[in-house]
């Protein structure tokens, strides 16, 4: 069973503009959920966090949002830039990831 | 201050087999946690571990064990390997076992089970 889905393995994106990453949940329980990047040929590092009881949180470019009710969070990137190309992962528990999405960002 | 490190990098055994695992946690760190990342998967916990206990598992057999020294380094062995062990095995350091305590990676073992 999947206590959470990215359901877009991969998405592809112009420099400067948007991306969006989805990240669904099923237990309820959850209360803390972090986001990470991969590049090749290295570890998960962390990017973002946010807590059950913010519906969001913003770090420079990158603005996680949290629908509880919906069990749904969101990674937005703006604007995005060619460095931002990796693997994202969402955590909603300290010990399971999602399947990630490969976002690349062409010029 | 040194990241976390990991050996090997790459590593290619056969089929019934046992390997061992290592890691170097970041300075300060006393807990581990280890996790195995299927081709096109997200790291999937293995098990974790606090001042040298084992402190949490995942889903995975007992053929599967860890060892967390003194100095908070670890390893992780897998005996009787199997086709689908082929992964990359990743392990991350933090400081305190709590869900808040942000993880720090290290790059990864390659292993090849043929």
């Amino acid at each position: 069973d999947q206590q959470v889905k990215q359901n877009s393995p991969s998405l592809s994106v112009q420099e400067g503009r948007i991306s969006i990453l989805n990240c669904d949940y099923t237990n309820s329980m959850f209360d803390y959920f972090l986001w990470y990047k991969k590049y090749p040929a290295e570890g998960p590092t962390f990017l973002i966090s946010i807590s059950s009881i913010k519906d969001k949180n913003e770090d420079g470019r990158f603005t996680v949002f949290l629908n509880k009710s919906a069990k749904h969070l969101s990674l937005h990137i703006v604007p995005s830039q060619p460095g931002d190309s990796a693997v994202y992962f969402c955590q909603p528990d300290k010990l399971i990831f999602g399947t990630g999405t490969r976002l690349q960002v062409f010029p | 201050e040194t990241g976390v490190t990991q050996s090997p990098t790459h590593l290619i055994k056969t089929r019934g087999q046992q390997v061992t695992l290592r890691c170097s946690s970041q300075s300060g760190h006393n807990t581990v946690s280890w996790y195995q990342q299927a081709l096109g998967q997200g790291p999937q916990f293995i098990f974790q571990y606090y001042r040298e206990e084992e402190n949490g598992r995942g889903n995975f057999p007992p053929r599967f064990s860890g060892l967390q020294f003194p100095n908070y380094s670890s390893e992780l062995n897998v005996n009787a390997l199997e086709l689908d062990d082929s992964a990359l095995y990743l392990c991350a350091s933090s400081l305190g076992s709590g869900r808040l305590n942000e993880q720090y990676f290290g790059p990864g073992t390659r292993l090849t089970v043929t």
